[in-house]
Protein backbone atom coordinates (compact mmCIF):
# COMPACT_ATOMS: atom_id res chain seq x y z
CA UNK A 1 0.00 0.00 0.00
CA UNK A 2 1.76 3.09 -1.31
CA UNK A 3 1.30 6.02 0.86
CA UNK A 4 2.86 8.41 -0.89
CA UNK A 5 2.09 8.29 -4.49
CA UNK A 6 3.80 10.31 -7.65
CA UNK A 7 1.31 9.36 -10.04
CA UNK A 8 3.12 11.04 -12.95
CA UNK A 9 6.42 9.13 -13.81
CA UNK A 10 7.71 11.60 -16.27
CA UNK A 11 7.14 14.98 -17.12
CA UNK A 12 8.32 17.11 -19.78
CA UNK A 13 8.54 20.71 -19.63
CA UNK A 14 10.41 23.73 -22.25
CA UNK A 15 13.48 25.57 -20.48
CA UNK A 16 12.32 28.57 -18.87
CA UNK A 17 8.73 27.44 -18.27
CA UNK A 18 7.14 26.13 -14.83
CA UNK A 19 7.14 22.75 -13.71
CA UNK A 20 4.63 21.63 -11.59
CA UNK A 21 5.74 18.50 -9.32
CA UNK A 22 2.68 16.72 -7.99
CA UNK A 23 2.41 14.38 -4.62
CA UNK A 24 -0.40 12.39 -3.35
CA UNK A 25 -0.27 11.05 0.87
CA UNK A 26 -2.70 8.64 2.68
CA UNK A 27 -1.65 8.94 6.02
CA UNK A 28 -2.82 11.34 8.34
CA UNK A 29 0.17 10.68 10.75
CA UNK A 30 2.56 12.48 8.46
CA UNK A 31 2.98 16.03 9.74
CA UNK A 32 6.62 16.67 7.61
CA UNK A 33 6.83 16.68 3.40
CA UNK A 34 10.13 17.00 1.99
CA UNK A 35 11.43 16.97 -2.18
CA UNK A 36 14.65 15.22 -3.29
CA UNK A 37 16.29 15.59 -6.38
CA UNK A 38 17.95 13.00 -7.39
CA UNK A 39 20.75 12.53 -10.68
CA UNK A 40 22.21 9.38 -11.75
CA UNK A 41 24.76 6.66 -9.96
CA UNK A 42 24.18 9.70 -6.87
CA UNK A 43 22.36 9.91 -3.60
CA UNK A 44 18.80 12.11 -3.02
CA UNK A 45 20.02 15.84 -2.60
CA UNK A 46 17.15 17.66 -0.50
CA UNK A 47 15.63 20.46 -2.04
CA UNK A 48 12.35 22.03 0.60
CA UNK A 49 10.90 20.81 3.05
CA UNK A 50 7.55 21.84 4.55
CA UNK A 51 5.71 21.38 8.04
CA UNK A 52 1.90 20.98 8.14
CA UNK A 53 1.10 24.21 9.93
CA UNK A 54 2.33 25.75 6.60
CA UNK A 55 0.83 25.78 3.01
CA UNK A 56 3.59 27.48 1.58
CA UNK A 57 7.35 27.73 1.53
CA UNK A 58 9.59 29.08 -1.04
CA UNK A 59 13.11 29.00 -1.62
CA UNK A 60 14.33 30.54 -4.82
CA UNK A 61 13.38 28.83 -8.02
CA UNK A 62 11.34 25.83 -5.93
CA UNK A 63 8.03 27.06 -4.07
CA UNK A 64 6.12 23.68 -2.35
CA UNK A 65 2.35 24.08 -1.37
CA UNK A 66 0.29 22.43 1.35
CA UNK A 67 -3.12 20.95 1.03
CA UNK A 68 -3.83 18.91 3.95
CA UNK A 69 -8.02 18.55 3.71
CA UNK A 70 -6.74 16.84 -0.19
CA UNK A 71 -3.67 15.28 1.08
CA UNK A 72 -2.05 16.88 -2.04
CA UNK A 73 1.73 18.87 -2.00
CA UNK A 74 3.32 20.26 -5.11
CA UNK A 75 6.50 21.70 -6.17
CA UNK A 76 7.14 24.40 -8.61
CA UNK A 77 10.27 25.30 -10.42
CA UNK A 78 10.24 28.28 -11.99
CA UNK A 79 12.03 29.15 -14.36
CA UNK A 80 12.89 25.78 -15.27
CA UNK A 81 16.64 24.99 -16.24
CA UNK A 82 18.62 22.55 -18.21
CA UNK A 83 20.13 21.24 -14.81
CA UNK A 84 16.85 20.40 -13.29
CA UNK A 85 16.52 17.64 -15.54
CA UNK A 86 16.59 14.24 -12.49
CA UNK A 87 13.95 12.84 -10.58
CA UNK A 88 12.15 13.90 -8.17
CA UNK A 89 11.05 12.66 -5.14
CA UNK A 90 8.43 13.40 -2.60
CA UNK A 91 9.23 12.21 0.95
CA UNK A 92 7.02 12.74 4.07
CA UNK A 93 7.48 11.98 7.89
CA UNK A 94 5.06 11.56 11.02
CA UNK A 95 5.26 9.66 14.29
CA UNK A 96 8.46 6.98 12.96
CA UNK A 97 11.29 8.77 12.22
CA UNK A 98 12.16 7.31 8.94
CA UNK A 99 10.95 9.02 5.45
CA UNK A 100 8.21 7.24 3.52
CA UNK A 101 9.06 8.10 -0.21
CA UNK A 102 7.18 7.72 -3.22
CA UNK A 103 8.38 6.50 -6.58
CA UNK A 104 9.17 9.55 -7.70
CA UNK A 105 9.00 11.63 -11.22
CA UNK A 106 11.55 12.15 -14.01
CA UNK A 107 11.46 15.69 -15.31
CA UNK A 108 12.89 16.52 -18.21
CA UNK A 109 13.73 20.02 -19.59
CA UNK A 110 13.65 20.50 -23.25
CA UNK A 111 15.74 23.50 -24.57
CA UNK B 1 33.79 17.29 1.21
CA UNK B 2 31.85 17.42 4.89
CA UNK B 3 28.80 15.66 3.33
CA UNK B 4 27.87 11.57 4.19
CA UNK B 5 30.54 9.27 2.74
CA UNK B 6 29.59 5.92 1.87
CA UNK B 7 32.32 2.86 1.12
CA UNK B 8 32.45 0.85 -1.09
CA UNK B 9 30.63 2.77 -4.26
CA UNK B 10 29.97 -0.74 -5.58
CA UNK B 11 30.27 -4.43 -4.71
CA UNK B 12 29.55 -7.58 -6.35
CA UNK B 13 29.59 -11.13 -4.90
CA UNK B 14 28.27 -13.95 -5.07
CA UNK B 15 24.87 -15.52 -3.46
CA UNK B 16 25.31 -16.62 0.11
CA UNK B 17 28.23 -14.76 0.42
CA UNK B 18 28.22 -11.79 3.20
CA UNK B 19 28.83 -8.05 2.54
CA UNK B 20 29.58 -5.39 4.84
CA UNK B 21 29.09 -1.54 4.15
CA UNK B 22 30.44 1.47 5.72
CA UNK B 23 28.85 5.04 6.06
CA UNK B 24 30.50 8.24 7.66
CA UNK B 25 27.97 10.79 8.84
CA UNK B 26 28.56 14.62 8.69
CA UNK B 27 30.74 14.79 11.62
CA UNK B 28 27.82 16.91 14.06
CA UNK B 29 24.74 14.93 13.04
CA UNK B 30 23.61 12.53 15.46
CA UNK B 31 20.95 10.59 13.57
CA UNK B 32 21.70 8.10 10.77
CA UNK B 33 19.61 6.43 8.61
CA UNK B 34 19.73 3.34 6.01
CA UNK B 35 17.78 3.13 3.15
CA UNK B 36 17.48 0.32 0.44
CA UNK B 37 16.16 1.36 -3.36
CA UNK B 38 15.24 -1.14 -6.18
CA UNK B 39 14.93 0.15 -9.87
CA UNK B 40 11.82 2.02 -10.30
CA UNK B 41 10.82 2.36 -6.44
CA UNK B 42 11.62 5.38 -4.05
CA UNK B 43 13.90 4.56 -0.99
CA UNK B 44 13.01 2.45 1.72
CA UNK B 45 13.52 2.86 5.12
CA UNK B 46 15.22 0.08 6.67
CA UNK B 47 16.87 1.81 10.39
CA UNK B 48 18.16 4.51 11.93
CA UNK B 49 20.18 5.64 15.57
CA UNK B 50 20.74 8.15 17.57
CA UNK B 51 23.76 8.34 18.46
CA UNK B 52 24.92 4.51 18.89
CA UNK B 53 21.39 3.27 19.76
CA UNK B 54 19.40 1.66 17.21
CA UNK B 55 15.87 3.08 17.83
CA UNK B 56 13.78 1.57 14.38
CA UNK B 57 13.64 -0.86 12.49
CA UNK B 58 11.61 -1.72 9.31
CA UNK B 59 10.26 -4.77 8.77
CA UNK B 60 12.21 -5.05 5.51
CA UNK B 61 14.92 -5.59 8.25
CA UNK B 62 15.17 -9.35 8.03
CA UNK B 63 17.21 -11.23 10.34
CA UNK B 64 20.18 -11.59 7.66
CA UNK B 65 20.78 -7.96 7.86
CA UNK B 66 22.16 -6.26 11.02
CA UNK B 67 23.27 -2.43 11.32
CA UNK B 68 25.90 -1.12 13.96
CA UNK B 69 27.07 2.37 15.29
CA UNK B 70 29.70 1.74 17.77
CA UNK B 71 30.81 4.79 18.58
CA UNK B 72 27.90 6.94 17.77
CA UNK B 73 29.98 7.93 14.57
CA UNK B 74 29.80 5.52 11.52
CA UNK B 75 27.47 2.55 10.62
CA UNK B 76 28.06 -0.34 9.32
CA UNK B 77 25.37 -2.40 7.83
CA UNK B 78 26.27 -6.38 7.03
CA UNK B 79 24.02 -8.86 4.88
CA UNK B 80 24.90 -12.10 5.65
CA UNK B 81 23.76 -14.97 3.13
CA UNK B 82 23.19 -12.46 0.44
CA UNK B 83 20.22 -13.55 -2.25
CA UNK B 84 19.57 -12.10 -5.37
CA UNK B 85 16.84 -10.00 -4.24
CA UNK B 86 19.21 -8.36 -2.05
CA UNK B 87 20.19 -6.00 -5.38
CA UNK B 88 19.77 -2.79 -4.69
CA UNK B 89 21.25 0.81 -3.95
CA UNK B 90 21.82 1.47 -0.25
CA UNK B 91 21.50 4.56 0.88
CA UNK B 92 22.82 6.24 4.30
CA UNK B 93 21.17 9.33 5.87
CA UNK B 94 22.19 11.53 8.47
CA UNK B 95 20.46 14.60 10.42
CA UNK B 96 21.42 16.81 13.54
CA UNK B 97 18.79 15.26 15.24
CA UNK B 98 17.14 18.94 16.92
CA UNK B 99 15.21 19.55 19.57
CA UNK B 100 11.65 18.44 19.70
CA UNK B 101 11.93 15.52 19.00
CA UNK B 102 13.59 15.88 15.54
CA UNK B 103 9.78 16.26 13.67
CA UNK B 104 11.08 18.70 11.00
CA UNK B 105 14.75 17.23 11.18
CA UNK B 106 16.05 17.07 7.33
CA UNK B 107 18.12 14.20 6.61
CA UNK B 108 21.03 14.38 4.28
CA UNK B 109 21.65 11.48 1.82
CA UNK B 110 25.26 10.08 0.60
CA UNK B 111 26.15 8.69 -2.88
CA UNK B 112 24.93 5.04 -2.07
CA UNK B 113 26.36 1.87 -2.38
CA UNK B 114 25.31 -0.18 -5.21
CA UNK B 115 25.37 -4.27 -4.41
CA UNK B 116 25.23 -6.47 -7.12
CA UNK B 117 24.73 -10.27 -5.88
CA UNK B 118 25.03 -13.01 -8.47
Amino acid sequence: DQQVKQNSPSLSVQEGRISILNCDYTNSMFDYFLWYKKYPAEGPTFLISISSIKDKNEDGRFTVFLNKSAKHLSLHIVPSQPGDSAVYFCAAKGGADGLTFGKGTHLIIQP
Amino acid sequence: DTGVSQNPRHKITKRGQNVTFRCDPISEHNRLYWYRQTLGQGPEFLTYFQNEAQLEKSRLLSDRFSAERPKGSFSTLEIQRTEQGDSAMYLCASSLGSSGGGRTDTQYFGPGTRLTVL
